[in-house]
């Protein structure tokens, strides 16, 4: 049973396109996060939903729209996509509170490349 | 704001040393290391707290010194298996994991 799951694994589309990337985790975790990380391999922050509440919203253009219909789920929704944001996207999962261990579960990634 | 990271790169033989600093310029209370192996998602390696022991895992381990705002990772007579990048990130408020710009690492036979 794979614990964070990210579809697609791989995008390939035009400038200007619509795309969303949906991540699911089995943990039963509260908290899950979307991060990018770009050619230089930088992993950088963008959301943070706990128990579906934005908690962390990094400067990202608007045209990045997270959604977490529950709190095993978080979808990413990218709006007009630029050539810039050709990058792998990860989503991961933690526990908050008491039980925090600190520990992010990654899934694989999905790779967005915008031609 | 991210931590910083030294070195950038490393190359080492199969069983030699390699070290890996990790700063940042706001107090620190925890320091988290994860690796990333080519292709993969980072996995997480271990986590050290304010006022805690020096961790280990096998032959990597990890030290956290509070007042220099420093965390250094160990990894002891290394293995082809511990290539890959290395990441030390800092917890900052609101659960935000803020990660540095990475140590590749690279163990050759």
């Amino acid at each position: 049973d794979t614990a964070v799951s990210q579809t697609p694994k791989y995008l390939v589309t035009q400038m200007g396109n619509d795309k969303s990337i949906k991540c699911e985790q089995n943990l039963g975790h509260d908290t899950m996060y979307w991060y990018k990380q770009d050619s230089k391999k930088f992993l950088k922050i963008m959301f943070s939903y706990n128990n579906k509440e934005l908690i962390i919203n990094e400067t990202v253009p608007n045209r990045f729209s997270p959604k977490s219909p529950d709190k095993a789920h978080l979808n990413l929704h990218i709006n007009s996509l630029e050539l810039g944001d050709s990058a792998v996207y990860f989503c991961a999962s933690s526990r908050m509170g008491s039980k925090n261990t600190g520990e992010l579960f990654f899934g694989e990634g999905s790779r967005l490349t915008v031609l | 704001q991210q931590p910083v990271q030294s070195p950038q790169a490393v190359i080492l033989r199969e069983g030699e040393d390699a070290v890996i600093n990790c700063s940042s310029s706001k107090a620190l209370y925890s320091v988290h290391w994860y690796r990333q192996k080519h292709g993969e998602a980072p996995v997480f390696l271990m986590i050290l707290l304010k006022g805690g022991e020096q961790k280990g895992h096998d032959k990597i381990s990890a030290s956290f010194n509070e007042k220099k705002q420093q965390s250094s990772l160990y990894l002891t007579a290394s293995q082809l298996s511990y290539s890959g990048t290395y990441f030390c990130g800092t917890m900052e408020y609101g659960n935000k994991l803020v990660f540095g710009a990475g140590t590749i690492l690279r163990v050759k036979s």
